[in-house]
């Protein structure tokens, strides 16, 4: 267990819709960075948030957005769903700004487009 | 702009046998490397990093990688395989080029271990 959570674990909704995501970081960690993992795009790194602001930014598209609270909890919020939306949405967090460190990556949510 | 390449996408192995998956880079910059592994159903979790201190990395469950530049290489070993170890396998770089942060993940090695 590394200590990140996130809900829902399973999310199923139809095209056109909108969804959040939430993740709550390990204690202590400042860092809350986004993934998505698809069978056609592999593992793509979508945003980076650190201590409340956007630090690093990946492939995501537009219809998509994220942010981090003061409670430094995110949500990545996705928007206009297509059928392509369907993915394992990984959330990980880590004690510092830098890509370079480590990550702890949450069990993910596994979003359902239909 | 970095990228990174896993030259094998499923590799099988005997219990007990060695283990190595291979991962070229490729960076402008002075990249960090990492090993993340991911079980089924489950999320990442990071096996071993290179940030640019010793060359031979060791990390968690009895992996290493060893960094060679000349090569920009970065491969993931194990002496003896252990059923447990059938997962996939992602190696990422990281670099800061243009001025922002980046990872980049690998497409993934499926490793099988077979009695």
């Amino acid at each position: 267990d590394s200590g990140v959570t996130q809900t829902p674990k399973h999310l199923i909704t139809a095209t056109g819709q909108r969804v959040t995501l939430r993740c709550s970081p390990r204690s202590g960690d400042l860092s809350v960075y986004w993934y998505q993992q698809s069978l056609d795009q592999g593992l793509q790194f979508l945003i980076q948030y650190y201590n409340g602001e956007e630090r690093a930014k990946g492939n995501i598209l537009e219809r998509f957005s994220a942010q981090q609270f003061p409670d430094l909890h995110s949500e990545l919020n996705l928007s206009s769903l297509e059928l392509g939306d369907s993915a394992l949405y990984f959330c990980a967090s880590g004690p510092r700004a830098g890509l370079s460190y480590e990550q702890y990556f949450g069990p993910g949510t596994r979003l359902t487009v239909t | 702009a970095q990228s990174v390449t896993q030259l094998d996408s499923h590799v099988s192995v005997s219990e007990g046998t060695p283990v190595l998956l291979r991962c070229n880079y490729s960076s402008s910059y002075s990249p960090s490397l990492f090993w993340y592994v991911q079980h089924p159903n489950k999320g990442l979790q990071l096996l071993l990093k290179y940030t640019s201190a010793a060359t031979l990395v060791k990390g968690i469950n009895g992996f290493e990688a060893e960094f060679k530049k000349s090569e920009t290489s970065f491969h993931l070993t194990k002496p003896s395989a252990h059923m447990s170890d059938a997962a996939e396998y992602f190696c990422v770089v990281s670099d800061q080029a243009g001025g922002g942060n980046k990872l980049t993940f690998g497409t993934g090695t499926q490793l099988k271990v077979e009695l």
